[in-house]
């Protein structure tokens, strides 16, 4: 079953500005990871952030998670047309010997030249 | 090179016919991953290897689905008799371990069943 939500489903945004991705999950996890898919290609990894961690930056993205909301936000700042992709967040459940991410179903960003 | 490889990279069959899907690996990756996507959206986990063995296969959508890992190395996805409803992106991964570590994924193999 499907762990993780990301809202919204679709956003549509102008190059320059801003853009918020939110992903809520439901079980205790080990880290959380967000992952970009653009269209006909496979899945890149982005960035992890692990339970204990509040915040974490890479270039323009800046991912916050929030374990007792159980939820994550993804901010990439000063968008550019080739951040038009998918956006899929993966969460790690803790306990021994876990493996799998579960992954939700997307949040599909459109940024306008 | 140095990212996952499948193949092919489309595959259109017809109904009840076997197709067979391949990953390469990134060599060293311990950790094998099946998924599939259909058309937009998520990702829904079919078959996980730890070297050459298959801890869960919970995901296998019917008896009709089977993957096998040689070597630690190479994987194939089988589908026996396909339906219409087989029909997506099957996409593989691998990571260095098996503990929650980041993913690396393939362009994904598009099935399309007539």
């Amino acid at each position: 079953s499907q762990q993780g939500e990301e809202d919204p489903q679709a956003l549509s945004i102008q190059e320059g500005e801003n853009a918020t991705m939110n992903c809520s999950y439901k079980t205790s996890i080990n880290n959380l990871q967000w992952y970009r898919q653009n269209s006909g290609r496979g899945l890149v990894h982005l960035i992890l952030i692990r339970s204990n961690e509040r915040e974490k930056h890479s270039g323009r993205l800046r991912v916050t998670l929030d374990t007792s909301k159980k939820s994550s936000s993804l901010l990439i700042t000063a968008s550019r047309a080739a951040d038009t992709a998918s956006y899929f967040c993966a969460t790690g459940e803790s306990g021994a010997g876990s493996y799998q991410l579960t992954f939700g179903k997307g949040t599909k960003l459109s940024v306008i030249p | 090179g140095a990212g996952v490889s499948q193949s092919p990279s489309n595959k259109v069959t017809e109904k009840g016919k076997d197709v067979e899907l391949r990953c390469d690996p990134i060599s060293g990756h311990t950790a094998l991953y099946w998924y599939r996507q259909s058309l937009g959206q998520g990702l829904e986990f079919l078959i996980y290897f730890q070297g050459n063995s298959a801890p869960d296969k919970s995901g296998l959508p019917s008896d009709r689905f089977s993957a096998e890992r040689t070597g630690g190395s190479v994987s194939t996805l089988t589908i026996q008799r396909t339906q219409q409803e087989d029909s997506a992106v099957y996409l593989c991964a691998s990571s260095k371990t098996y503990s929650n570590q980041p993913q690396h994924f393939g362009d994904g193999t598009r099935l399309s069943i007539l």
